[in-house]
């Protein structure tokens, strides 16, 4: 899981704020996918894009939460008007095809004060 | 929706000892895989199993794609200090190319 950078590792923001996300895929790799953990939880799956399309957000809560995989740069999970439930880990993975293996990031543990 | 169930859900072994642990679907999945995770850390995959019935091996670690494709299992031989983590079965249907992740076996290892 090496190759695929998420940045920021930890993220602090207080109820209201706005926090991003990203997430460098491994070299190669055109399927990404957003996965929440809460604590001692599984990972629960957002959202599934490829390079400039979502193919699957079925995950993404309704409101306030977007993603977005642009043709240049990293992906990013974006989150407006942050509450306190969050807080959580956020993982990406991303994968050569768009089935089977998912190769995970270390994640972005966001709290919500 | 589709649920994995793990057991045990928890695991308190001697260093040396062998460990199982399995996962059941109410649903059946084209792609069995198994991660572990560290604390703190993202998860790491461990196998990936893509036919019913295919036994799989890696190191210590075994694991089998069940004939009816809604089981799979994880054997670790002669486990070690560094085997302690939390580990997670993940299903695939092949269609949607999302995984649903098991609830998780917390293994921890005594010397």
């Amino acid at each position: 899981n090496a190759g695929v950078m998420q940045n920021p590792r930890h993220l602090v923001r207080r109820r209201g704020q706005e926090a991003r996300l990203r997430c460098s895929p491994m070299k190669g790799h055109s399927h990404v996918y957003w996965y929440r953990q809460l604590p001692e939880e599984g990972l629960k799956f957002m959202v599934y894009l490829q390079k400039e399309n979502i193919i699957d957000e079925s995950g993404m809560p309704k409101e306030r939460f977007s993603a977005e995989f642009p043709k240049e740069g990293p992906s990013i999970l974006r989150i407006q008007q942050v509450v306190r439930g969050d807080s959580a880990a956020y993982f990406c993975a991303s994968s050569p095809r768009g089935s089977g293996e998912l190769f995970f990031g270390e994640g972005s543990r966001l709290t919500v004060l | 929706g589709q649920q994995l169930n793990q057991s045990p859900q928890s695991m308190f072994i001697q260093e040396g000892e062998d460990v199982s642990m399995n996962c059941t679907s109410s649903s059946i999945f084209n792609t069995w895989l198994w991660y572990k995770q560290d604390p703190g850390e993202g998860p790491v995959l461990l196998i990936a199993l893509y036919k019913a019935g295919e036994l799989t091996s890696n190191g210590r670690l075994t694991a089998q794609f069940g004939i009816t494709r809604k089981d799979s299992f994880l054997n670790i031989s002669a486990s070690i200090p560094s085997d302690v983590g939390i580990y997670f079965c993940a299903g695939d249907t092949g269609t949607a190319s999302k995984l649903t992740f098991g609830t998780g076996t917390r293994l921890q290892v005594t010397l």
